[in-house]
């Protein structure tokens, strides 16, 4: 069965920077696409990042490029994100979601259980 | 960007009956669309890609239709756990790949 977890969430001021992880058991880690999905308080959902299988193309929505980084170590079955320059509407629940599979990243295959990130002083 | 639009925000239906959602993509997504349901307090899950297809362990009472820019998701014979929110997303020619804004589907 896929498991996929997140940690590193918490409280962080604004202006300060946090790196969250994500570990993916009961799959081949390095043959998946995967995402950052957030869901800021009573909203809906929101793409953060995306990384291709082998960690070559990465993808931002506009309102993270530049300040936020997608990466993984597939020697580890660990992706992560770190974020900086962080600010008050970056507060969300973040998940880490695996790509369904494909060339391509796609479809929201499996969902971590979401970490909450807190931006506030 | 593609804006996804969902209809109704919230519908009401009786356990047992049925339930379609729509959802509207601002210009062609051809059959790139996919379907989540999100219960209260928990990760959403997937149930629809392609349109058409349901995903691995998805029931049969979920269905999936359309293509280009107007897209259901139908629902036979609602149980209590189909009582959730309800989120479509597009991931054709992105990024970045949007979510419409959620069908909330409650019990009447």
């Amino acid at each position: 069965e896929v498991q996929v977890e997140e940690s590193g969430g918490g409280l962080v001021q604004p202006g300060g920077s946090l790196r969250l992880s994500c570990s993916a058991s009961g799959l081949t880690f390095s043959n998946y696409a995967f995402h950052w999905v957030r869901q800021a308080p009573g909203k809906g959902l929101e793409f953060v990042s995306a990384i291709t299988s082998p960690g070559i193309s990465t993808y931002y929505a506009d309102s993270v490029k530049g300040r936020f980084t997608i990466s993984r170590d597939n020697s580890r079955n660990t992706l992560y994100l770190q974020m900086s320059s962080l600010r008050a509407e970056d507060t969300a629940v973040y998940y880490c979601v695996k790509d369904i599979g494909g060339p391509f990243p796609s479809v929201l295959d499996h969902w971590g259980q979401g970490n909450l990130v807190t931006v506030s002083s | 960007e593609i804006v996804m639009t969902q209809s109704p925000v919230t519908l009401s239906v009786s356990p047992g009956e049925r339930a379609t959602l729509s959802c509207r993509a601002s210009q062609s997504v051809s059959t790139n669309l996919a379907w989540y349901r999100q219960k209260a307090g928990q990760a959403p899950r997937l149930l629809i890609y392609g349109a058409v297809t349901r995903a691995t362990g998805v029931p049969a009472r979920f269905s999936g239709g359309g293509s280009g820019t107007e897209f259901t998701l139908t629902i036979s014979s609602l149980q209590s756990e189909d009582f959730a929110v309800y989120y479509c997303q597009h991931y054709n020619n992105w990024p970045p790949y949007t979510f419409g804004q959620g069908t909330k589907l409650e019990i009447k």
